[in-house]
Formats: C-alpha cells, structure tokens, sequence
C-alpha cells in the first residue's frame, strides 16, 4: 500500500510570492491534517482537513489557507511569503472512528529567499 | 499555547542504557497520547501510543507511563542502540485535533 505523497519535495521561493503544495492520501484516509516544522517550533498544527471540509483550523495567519478534494487529496496554500514561512511543510492521513493512527508523508522542504 | 510540554530538548545516552522522556499536557480533552520517531529527511512515524484507559503500555524495548491525574506520559527506550538516535515527539490527540511537543533529539552513543 503506498504511502502519504507530497510534492514536491523542494522549493525555493522569493518573498512575497505564494505556493501551492500538495498531498494525496494513503488510500481509504479522509482525513489530511498539515503542519508546519520549525528548527525553533517543532510540529505546528496547522489545519485538518475530512470530505473536503476544514475541521480544525491552528493558529496560523490567513496567508495560509488548504482545500481537500473529493478523492481526499490535499492542497495547501501560502499567499504573500515570508522570510519566517521557511519550514518543512508535513501532511497526514488517517481514517477516521477508532484508529487515529496518523501517517506522515516525507514532507515539503520550502526554502523562502 | 503550548498545549503539549517536552522534555528534555536533547539526551544523549550510552548504549545499552535507558532513554527516558516525559511530556505533559493541559487539555483534559485529549484521549490518545501517541510517540512518533523522525529521522533526518523523513517525516515523523508512529511508534507506540496509548489510551487514557492503561497506566502503561510496552511495545519490545518501547514502554510508555501513564499519569492520568498528573497529566503526564513518558516515553522509555530500553537496552537503547544508536540505531535508536532520532528525534523523538509526543502528542495528544481529540477531536480530529493532533498537538505535539517541541521533540527530543536523542543520540545514543556506541
């Protein structure tokens, strides 16, 4: 069974441009959560998302925003970058009920220059 | 708000000796306190996790402790290997809604 898959792995961005990652689900998962890891931070959640509905929202600025689709992949997106917005972007998926296991997949490197 | 405090940040460890580390929580919401383990260039994989039901549960050398009343849970790596070196986060998990601590980078040396 394959596993979570973001792309891309890397990206390097200028500042004040926006950038749209993406993850797609293992599958059967309807539920993608996001997080945002920091050297300083660590694993910031950033939203959660299940059936194309944001169920969970962190607390993050409205420069970030994601949306699923009806196949449970998911975008996210960050408008206007900052210097600070550098980070390892991380996406879960999990199924819902009882297992609450989240898998994570291997990540999105954005480097803003 | 820090709704999952981790400690320490760093442990190094001799080989073969215990690696012990410890978070606590605020929310008493939270129902399912999972240990996940990141490798450099990897994203965080669960390791053993644990329900408020069970004061402890012990996967081969993974053990976790369970306080409910403290509101804490320690994660404890037995006959530790540098194998094991990684960093180390808990969580606390409800309602759709996973927190995380800050992480322990963990270096067993051989």
């Amino acid at each position: 069974k394959a596993g979570v898959t973001q792309t891309p792995r890397y990206l390097i961005k200028t500042r004040g441009q926006q950038v749209t990652l993406s993850c797609s689900p293992i599958s059967g998962h309807r539920s993608v959560s996001w997080y945002q890891q920091t050297p300083g931070q660590g694993l910031q959640f950033l939203f959660e998302y299940f059936s194309e509905t944001q169920r969970n929202k962190g607390n993050f600025p409205g420069r970030f925003s994601g949306r699923q689709f009806s196949n449970s992949r998911s975008e996210m997106n960050v408008s206007t970058l900052e210097l600070g917005d550098s980070a390892l972007y991380l996406c879960a998926s999990s199924r819902q009920g009882e297992n609450t296991e989240a898998f994570f997949g291997q990540g999105t490197r954005l480097t803003v220059v | 708000q820090q709704q999952v405090k981790q400690s320490p940040q760093s442990l190094i460890v001799q080989k073969g000796g215990i690696s012990i580390i410890n978070c606590a929580y605020e929310n008493t919401a939270f129902d399912y306190f999972p240990w996940y383990q990141q490798f450099p260039g990897k994203g965080p994989a669960l390791l053993i996790a644990i329900r408020p039901d069970v004061s402890e549960k012990k996967e081969g050398r993974f053990t976790i402790s369970f306080n409910k009343s403290a509101k804490q849970f320690s994660l404890h790596i037995m006959d530790s290997q540098p194998g094991d070196s990684a960093t180390y986060f808990c969580a606390a998990y409800n309602n759709n809604d996973m927190r995380f601590g800050a992480g322990t980078r963990l270096t067993v040396k051989p």
